[in-house]
């Protein structure tokens, strides 16, 4: 099993839908999630932290649920520029990452 | 604002050629860290450095070595690179003195291509 796992997709959503991405990790002893966005052939960067009471940053919103050691990511109002691979990220317990495969999102006008 | 910055961004080698990644963050970061990512794949870490003076094995070390020359620099080595070793390559940096919930900034890659 995977230490992190996601739907690979691609989620083809038109402009405006909203989309949800699923991850699941095998590691109870994670501290620390985040979500980062990958754009073709560039860096990660870091898209937002997901905390244990679930946070929101515009129209972005993060949930951690620990007792089913599961993230979720919710994109309302999809945009154009949302088009990006979106990898789920946990830490080991101690000072490393470990990163999912990526989910892709393809949104069309 | 640099950031972490890799050098080069892109090369070409024989396979049995040698050649050194580098990597510096301004940032005043503690640990740093060496991945490669193939497509399809998520980010495999190879090597990292938790503190200066200190580096450790990730999980896909074999064929490369690194260098934590100081605070702000840590540099990867190919010694007989291999056609399996083309990838792209990313450098972070994070700084764990915070406290675990740090997360790890990107340069901009090395795109390597053994022949």
């Amino acid at each position: 099993r995977k230490e992190v796992e996601q739907d690979p997709g691609p989620f083809n959503v038109p402009e405006g839908a909203t989309v949800a991405f699923n991850c699941t990790y095998s590691n109870s002893a994670s501290q620390s999630f985040f979500w980062y966005r990958q754009d073709c052939r560039k860096e990660p960067k870091l898209l937002m932290s997901v905390y244990s009471s679930g946070n929101e940053d515009g129209r972005f919103t993060a949930q951690l649920n620990r007792a089913s050691q599961y993230i979720s990511l919710l994109i309302r109002d999809s945009k154009l520029s949302d088009s990006a691979t979106y990898l789920c990220v946990v830490n080991d317990g101690y000072n490393k990452l470990i990163f999912g495969a990526g989910t892709r999102l393809a949104v069309h006008p | 604002n640099a950031g972490v910055t890799q050098t080069p961004k892109f090369q070409v080698l024989k396979t049995g050629q040698s050649m050194t990644l580098q990597c510096a963050q301004d940032m005043n970061h503690n640990s740093m860290y060496w991945y490669r990512q193939d497509p399809g794949m998520g980010l495999r870490l190879i090597y990292y450095s938790a503190s200066e003076g200190t580096t450790d094995k990730g999980e896909v070390p074999n064929g490369y070595n690194v260098s934590r020359l100081n605070k702000r620099e840590f540099s990867l080595r190919l010694e007989s690179a291999a056609p399996s070793q083309t990838s792209v390559y990313f450098c972070a940096s994070s700084d764990y003195s915070r406290g675990n919930n740090q997360p790890q900034h990107f340069g901009d890659g090395t795109r390597l291509s053994i022949l």
